[in-house]
């Protein structure tokens, strides 16, 4: 069975930093890419970042780009998300999400149950 | 601003057909994916691809797409089908992915 577990939120104050991380298991976390999405409180789904399975390729939504780092740990089947600089608008419930590709066909097949993070003085 | 754009909310009567749109210009290039989402919950993928389900995901749920359009239907819809949709897709640079922004789907 295939399992996400995310963990590392909390409260923090704004310029802080947090690391989330997330623990995978039941599948081959070596042969997949993986991602973070976040919720903020009431809010819709934003994507947030995403690693490619060997960590070649590496993106970043415009809003965490420079400030958020993204990282994976094979040997672990861990992947990690370091959020340094937040912001109030940081606030959310993180996610990590493993995605499919093939073609035209593309989509998030297994998400973790989440993660909140709360920025706030 | 989401580059997927989403009705905000849709309402359906008990046992009725719904359907739920989703617009974007990257649609014309991939197909949607769709998740359902009650509060306090992580999303659940529903449809994916040309109008694939993953198991256990009933078959009152499917999706079709047309230019750049995609579409979920549900039919039949039942009481605990009431939760947030969001479609899902590349963004225009293709490297990154974006949501639409959801809809509030009511059962009446």
């Amino acid at each position: 069975e295939v399992q996400l577990v995310e963990s590392g939120g909390g409260l923090v104050k704004p310029g802080g930093s947090l690391r989330l991380s997330c623990a995978a298991s039941g599948f081959t976390f070596s042969s997949y890419s993986m991602n973070w999405v976040r919720q903020a409180p009431g809010k819709g789904l934003e994507w947030v970042s995403s690693i490619s399975s060997s960590s070649s390729y590496i993106y970043y939504a415009d809003s965490v780009k420079g400030r958020f780092t993204i990282s994976r740990d094979n040997a672990k089947n861990s992947l990690y998300l370091q959020m340094n600089s937040l912001r109030a608008e940081d606030t959310a419930v993180y996610y990590c999400a493993r995605d499919r590709q093939w073609l035209v066909n593309i989509y998030f097949d297994y998400w973790g149950q989440g993660t909140l993070v709360t920025v706030s003085s | 601003s989401s580059e997927l754009t989403q009705d905000p909310a849709v309402s359906v009567a008990l046992g009725q057909t719904v359907r739920i749109t989703c617009q974007g210009d990257s649609l014309r290039s991939y197909y949607a994916s769709w998740y359902q989402q009650k509060p306090g919950q992580a999303p659940v993928l529903v449809i994916y691809g040309k109008n694939n389900r993953p198991s256990g995901i009933p078959d009152r749920f499917s999706g079709s797409s047309s230019g750049n359009t995609a579409s979920l239907t549900i039919t039949g819809a039942q009481a605990e089908d009431e939760a947030d949709y969001y479609c899902n897709s590349r963004d225009s640079s293709g490297n990154r992915w974006v949501f639409g922004g959801g809809t509030k789907l009511t059962v009446l």
